[in-house]
């Protein structure tokens, strides 16, 4: 199992330009999120989805766009990137059940992007 | 007041010492995770918890759901024990969302 795929690992932006944060996870997880994180603020969560169709926003979603076509595929796009966009983002993804949601697994981490926008 | 909070911010032991890091929330969650992260940037699950008590190796993790509280503890700590830890906490029923602490910074001096 090659877990959860993020790509690109680097990516640099001009203000304005858009792109997709790809992540792929191969364990048939239904849960899968996108993350920020900031010097000094910690993770953030920016979208989330607990199965194909089914997306939610989290604490940061303004300026991202997500959709959830597969259960293994959850990308993360920006439309106009901008310089508050800089930061590194991490996808994960885990087991989730609505019937029986203590069996949760533990969390699987992509390794990161790391985006700047000038 | 941040729903997670961690404490402390940044620990410095010495190698052998026992080491806890707290997190306390104030919202009612399903599940509560530990997570490590290295200087290398990548994030590994410590431990997955919704009551009572976990150990892997020298790591032990607990948690008291009526006190909104958990505790990470190392025995024995190494320097391969530097990293930050992250709390985190998984929304209740209809809240699949997850909050994160602002990481607890350790280091371990040989």
């Amino acid at each position: 199992n090659a877990g959860v795929t993020q790509t690109p690992k680097f990516q640099v932006l001009k203000t304005g330009q858009s792109m997709t944060l790809q992540c792929a996870q191969d364990m048939n997880h239904e849960y899968m999120s996108w993350y920020r994180q900031d010097p000094g603020m910690g993770l953030r969560l920016i979208h989330y989805s607990v199965g194909a169709g089914i997306t939610d926003q989290g604490e940061v979603p303004n300026g991202y766009n997500v959709s959830r076509s597969t259960t293994e595929d959850f990308p993360l796009r920006l439309l106009s990137a901008a310089p508050s966009q800089t930061s590194v983002y991490f996808c994960a993804s885990s087991y989730w059940s609505p019937h029986d949601r203590g069996s949760n697994s533990p969390l699987h981490f992509g390794n990161g992007t790391r985006l700047t926008v000038t | 007041k941040n729903e997670v909070e961690q404490s402390p911010q940044n620990l410095t032991a010495q190698e052998g010492e026992f080491i806890t890091i707290n997190c306390s929330y104030s919202v009612g969650i399903s599940a509560l995770h530990w997570l490590q992260q290295h200087p290398g940037g990548g994030i590994v699950s410590l431990f997955m918890l919704s009551s009572g008590k976990k150990k892997h190796g020298r790591l032990i993790a607990t948690i008291n759901i009526q006190e909104k509280h958990s505790s990470l503890h190392i025995t024995a700590s190494h320097p391969r024990d530097s990293a930050v830890y992250i709390c985190a906490v998984l929304g209740d029923f209809g809240n699949e969302k997850l909050t994160f602490g602002t990481g607890t910074r350790l280091t371990i001096i040989p």
